[in-house]
Formats: structure tokens, C-alpha cells, sequence
């Protein structure tokens, strides 16, 4: 079983709507990253958490340490938010700067 | 001006070559990883530097190996190429390798095993 799962695995929505990406996570960290992966392949980190709630235009990113879990939301999503969201986390049991990642969650946004 | 670069985009070689990825960025940081996406898209920390000293070595085949010049270049020689070795790997960096630390990842190099 992978320390990172993100659930959905894949997910279609039309373009408005709102949209929110689950990560859960197994192990004690430092810091959680959510990364998107365009659909050319490229990856861009989108956030860094270690607690609380951060907000980047649509993009909002909500950690729980005490439940281990994450969340990424969209609102008014639009089509070219279409790409791979991938969680990441670094574990505090590991040590370096290792960042152990989940499968990813495909998104399409349809018009 | 890019910030995390990758040579070569793609790369297309038969079993049993010897290759070599470049990575170079240019944001001053200390820190610099190899990733390994498989066809399934999971992505695998291989290797990180910090200024040019070995920090992360996962359990990678010996036939991989970084080296690191300068803390601004990690590149990755892979020999006796195998089908397996197929897939993208990302060069990243960071400002350290410290927890809070962002990574800024390179666009990637296709890598395809004949």
C-alpha cells in the first residue's frame, strides 16, 4: 500500500463547476505538496503545506495533520485546468529531502 | 530565461547502450533530485544532491549513476541500457533540502529502450 493515496483517480467535470482532489496520507510529515502535470508533461508545484489552508487565484489547498489528509479544490473550473494533480508528501520518518508521491488524479474539464 | 533545464526532450537508443542526461539550473539553489515517472505516471525520487554531496540514493540498479560537477548540474549516466529503463525522468531543485523548500522541476526526458 503506497504512504500517498488521492482519490479520485480520475475525474470529469464540466466547466463551472467545482472540484476538489482528496489526498491521504500514512505517515508522519514535515510539508505536503500538490504538483500539476500539464498535459504536455511538464510539472509545476502549485502549493506547500505544513498546516492550515493556502489560496492561489482558483486554486485553494486545506491540509488536517491530526487526520492526515489534504485537499485541493478548483472553483469555476475551466478547461485548461485539465492535467494530472499529483500529491507529494516529505515524511519526518525519512531523512534528506526524499518527497513520496501519490498516483495522481486526472482531470478533464469540459466546456 | 529557464530555470530547471533538461537535455536532451527525448531520447531513443537500443538495449545495452551507455547514455547520459544533462540537468543544469539557474536559481542558485542547493539542492537537486532525479525523479523517475513509469508508464503509469508515478513518480520515484532516484537521487538527490546537496551541493554536489549524495544525499538520497533509493534503491536504484548500480548501472545509474549522478554526478554532480557543480551544485548547479546533476546529470545522470545510465549504462547497459534495459527495456525497463524506459520511461521520463525529471531533473529538480530546491533552495535547500530543507522540509519547507519548493522543488522546481525541469520539463522532463523521454526515455525509450529499444
Amino acid at each position: 500500500k503506497n504512504e500517498v493515496e488521492q482519490s479520485p483517480q480520475n475525474l470529469t467535470a464540466q466547466e463551472g463547476e467545482f472540484i476538489t482532489i482528496n489526498c491521504s496520507y500514512s505517515v508522519g510529515i514535515s510539508a505536503l505538496h500538490w504538483l500539476q502535470q500539464h498535459p504536455g508533461g511538464g510539472i509545476v508545484s502549485l502549493f506547500m503545506l505544513s498546516s492550515g489552508k493556502k489560496k492561489h487565484g482558483r486554486l485553494i489547498a486545506t491540509i488536517n495533520i491530526q487526520e492526515k489528509h489534504s485537499s485541493l479544490h478548483i472553483t469555476a473550473s475551466h478547461p485548461r485546468d485539465s492535467a494530472v494533480y499529483i500529491c507529494a508528501v516529505r515524511s519526518m520518518e525519512t531523512s534528506g529531502s526524499r518527497l513520496t508521491f501519490g498516483e495522481g488524479t486526472q482531470l478533464t474539464v469540459n466546456p | 530565461d529557464t530555470a530547471v533545464s533538461q537535455t536532451p526532450k527525448y531520447l531513443v537508443t537500443q538495449m545495452g547502450n551507455d547514455k547520459s542526461i544533462k540537468c543544469e539550473q539557474n536559481l542558485g539553489h542547493d539542492t537537486m533530485y532525479w525523479y523517475k515517472q513509469d508508464s503509469k505516471k508515478f513518480l520515484k525520487i532516484m537521487f538527490s544532491y546537496n551541493n554536489k554531496e549524495l544525499i538520497i540514493n533509493e534503491t536504484v540498479p548500480n548501472r545509474f549513476s549522478p554526478k554532480s560537477p557543480d551544485k548547479a548540474h546533476l546529470n545522470l549516466h545510465i549504462n547497459s541500457l534495459e527495456l525497463g529503463d524506459s520511461a521520463v525522468y525529471f531533473c529538480a531543485s530546491s533552495q535547500s533540502r530543507r522540509a519547507y523548500n519548493e522543488q522546481f522541476f525541469g520539463p522532463g526526458t523521454r526515455l525509450t529502450v529499444l
